[in-house]
């Protein structure tokens, strides 16, 4: 299995909703991360797990809250987000981060719109 | 400020045509340049290059590593249309910084 699969595919909500981002991989990857990428721009890093630790938070507004529950899933919650948060949210998941330059596999996004 | 830059910023071929893309890095902590190709949604892994001056090929693609220069290129021969995309470099070492990538247009 050498997929990173990431839920929903498409998400709408409204500035008072709460909602959550879920990626998994069972390649026994130790690194997960979530970038955002807006149209035509490339993908910017957000949040980096390592070993189900926060490593990175890419000085990210508190309205997006990462959660890595064990070694294959993580989570991100959104909470109040504004319009300008609408972009696709990419997760990756490389194989140990601690190493160095190991290549990111990516899912295939959740384009959130928000309204 | 750690930097990566791609040019062309866009691309217009024929089938056929022979196209070389290029990335330029300024990343203080590197240890490898990744090379992605991106369609719709998640970008696909094409090659990672860690050492300077080994050409890295699969079918029509390759690309090589020049670390004197901090450079890489990747060129694709034989263009077809589906290799229309935008191709994305990413260098770094735990955590990559993307170019903006080149968008690629192939023509029949």
């Amino acid at each position: 299995d050498t997929e990173v699969t990431q839920t929903p595919k498409h998400l709408v909500m409204g500035m008072t909703n709460k909602k959550s981002l879920k990626c998994e991989q069972h390649m026994g990857h130790r690194a997960m991360y979530w970038y955002k990428q807006k149209a035509k721009k490339p993908p910017e890093l957000m949040f980096v797990y390592s070993y189900e630790k926060l490593s990175i938070n890419e000085s990210v507004p508190s309205r997006f809250s990462p959660e890595c529950p064990n070694s294959s899933l993580l989570n991100l919650h959104l909470h109040a987000l504004q319009p300008e948060d609408s972009a696709l949210y990419l997760c990756a998941s490389s194989q140990d981060r601690r190493r160095g330059g190991e290549k990111l596999f990516f899912g295939s996004g959740t384009q959130l719109s928000v309204l | 400020e750690d930097k990566v830059v791609q040019s062309p910023l866009s691309l217009v071929v024929h089938e056929g045509d022979t196209v070389t893309l290029n990335c330029s890095y300024e990343v203080t902590n590197f240890r490898s340049l990744l090379w992605y190709k991106q369609e719709k949604k998640a970008p696909t892994f094409l090659f990672m290059l860690t050492s300077s001056g080994i050409e890295k090929k699969s079918g029509r693609l390759s690309s090589i590593l020049d670390k004197k220069e901090l450079s890489s290129i990747l060129n694709i021969t034989a263009t077809q249309t589906g290799d229309s995309a935008i191709y994305l470099c990413a260098g770094g070492r735990n955590q990559f910084y993307f170019g903006t990538g080149t968008s690629l247009t192939v023509i029949p």
